[in-house]
């Protein structure tokens, strides 16, 4: 079945150094990929998307490009804050069917310091 | 604009009881969602709404769980006879329904249910 996976976590960083979250795929079909957050205290917020093969998401200095090729959609920012501090997930929604219905990986802890 | 708003933000109850959790959409949005989220893990689908019908329920992991909405606005989850197992957090979200395969769907803030 569809299935997203993840690096492990926690990962600590210095502010302004520079991130990567791996996150690979395994679809049926051609799916849309999503990154969520979740900050401390929040719920579930959209950071970015990319719905069609080499599309690049990006939202607050954040980036990943949807490599079908890889089947990955990797997550990566320039220079980190502390205020980055949060659970990220990555997410795909497919076909067939077209409900929507979002399957996510287990979530990378990101833990920046200043 | 308010948000996904679910009640109660917590629940503990004992095994064997039933219980319902309740999800307000955003005005407007024909799609909703249901989700499972156990600690350290993503959330898990349970159910989609198109409007008052369920549209996919493949996610509902056996007949104690059951999820309705009437109207096509609110929605409630129902557990019955609930067992340990079910302790986590359970997520709601919306989406306006354009294009559900590439919407944004927009989360509420989730219901902590503790199974005692």
């Amino acid at each position: 079945g569809d299935s997203v996976t993840q690096m492990e976590g926690p990962v600590t960083l210095s502010e302004e150094a520079f991130l990567t979250i791996n996150c690979t795929y395994t679809a049926t079909g051609y799916p849309s990929l999503f990154w969520y957050v979740q900050y401390p205290g929040e719920g579930l917020q959209l950071l970015l998307k990319a719905t069609k093969a080499d599309d690049k998401g990006s939202n607050k200095g954040f980036e990943a490009t949807y490599r079908k090729e890889t089947t990955s959609f990797h997550l990566e920012k320039g220079s980190v804050q502390v205020s980055d501090s949060a659970v990220y997930f990555c997410a795909l929604s497919a076909p067939p069917g077209n409900t929507g219905k979002l399957i996510f990986g287990q979530g990378t802890t990101l833990q920046v310091k200043p | 604009g308010a948000g996904v708003s679910q009640t109660p933000s917590n629940k503990v109850t004992e095994k064997g009881k039933y219980v319902e959790l309740r999800c307000d959409p955003i005005s407007g949005h024909t799609a909703l969602y249901w989700y499972r989220q156990s600690l350290g893990q993503g959330p898990e689908f349970l159910i989609y709404f198109q409007g008052t019908g369920a549209a996919d329920d493949s996610g509902l992991p056996n007949d104690r769980f059951f999820a309705v909405r009437p109207e096509g606005s609110v929605s409630t989850l129902k557990i019955q006879r609930t067992e340990r197992g079910d302790s986590a957090v359970y997520l709601c979200a919306s989406s306006p329904e354009l294009t559900p395969s590439t919407d944004t769907q927009y989360f509420g803030p989730g219901t902590r249910l503790t199974v005692l």
